[in-house]
């Protein structure tokens, strides 16, 4: 039990597009998701919390408008990265939190994202 | 704000060995829960084994185990009887009761040596 799936695992994408990542708790209900990147070699860095029903709520220092978060049910949560650019190329890894549960997060696999 | 610290980024062992991950953290939270990670070459993150705060028995988990010493805000990550399977790299973190948010160390490359 307690597997999160991100699709795609990678993606390519031209300077200027958008791209959306889905995060997905196959087997249990997440009202809480989150958004990590990581750049290789580093350590994740929370870039927002994404609340079933509710806007996400980000970190400082994260631009909103660049990575939009929706969390429209229970077990999916899409991160949108518009207007890529190479320096947005990472590895970005989303967590899902099971409903009523504090201390637990089960993570995603990653995306890789590169942009040309 | 809450910080994780791990101060060394690169670790190694000998197989069957044993081997000790530091990894300190600040915070004015009373509640709170701490964790290490583990992530192989796939980057798929792994849980290790997790302490609540609020108990002062160390965590265990078959040949892994923690010191945490919640007065000096340490909480270092023993792996025994090392195997090359363990080698990876390790991410204390640090969970917020109150908001569910994990804030995570540098990291540590571990090497296990055959």
């Amino acid at each position: 039990g307690a597997v999160v799936s991100q699709h795609p695992s990678r993606v390519i994408c031209k300077s200027g597009t958008s791209v959306k990542i889905e995060c997905r708790s196959l087997d249990f209900q997440a009202t809480t998701m989150f958004w990590y990147r990581q750049f290789p070699k580093k350590s994740l860095m929370l870039m927002a919390t994404s609340n079933e029903g509710s806007k996400a709520t980000y970190e400082q220092g994260v631009e909103k408008d660049k990575f939009l978060i929706n969390h429209a049910s229970l077990t999916l949560s899409t991160l949108t990265v518009t207007s890529a650019h190479p320096e947005d190329s990472s590895f970005y890894i989303c967590s899902a939190r099971p409903s009523g549960k504090v201390n637990e997060q089960f993570f995603g696999p990653g995306t890789r994202l590169t942009v040309l | 704000a809450q910080t994780v610290t791990q101060s060394q980024p690169e670790m190694s062992v000998q197989e069957a060995e044993t081997v000790t991950l530091s990894c300190t953290y600040d915070t004015s939270e009373s509640d709170y829960y701490l964790f290490w990670y583990k992530q192989p070459p796939s980057r798929q993150m792994i849980l290790v084994i997790r302490q609540e705060a609020y108990k002062q028995q160390n965590a265990t988990e078959n040949r892994f185990s923690v010191n945490f010493q919640k007065a000096a805000k340490s909480f270092s990550l023993k792996i025994s009887d090392s195997q090359l399977g363990d080698a990876a790299m390790y991410f204390c973190a640090y969970g917020s009761s109150n908001t569910g948010k994990l804030i995570f160390g540098q990291g540590t490359t571990l090497q296990v040596k055959p």
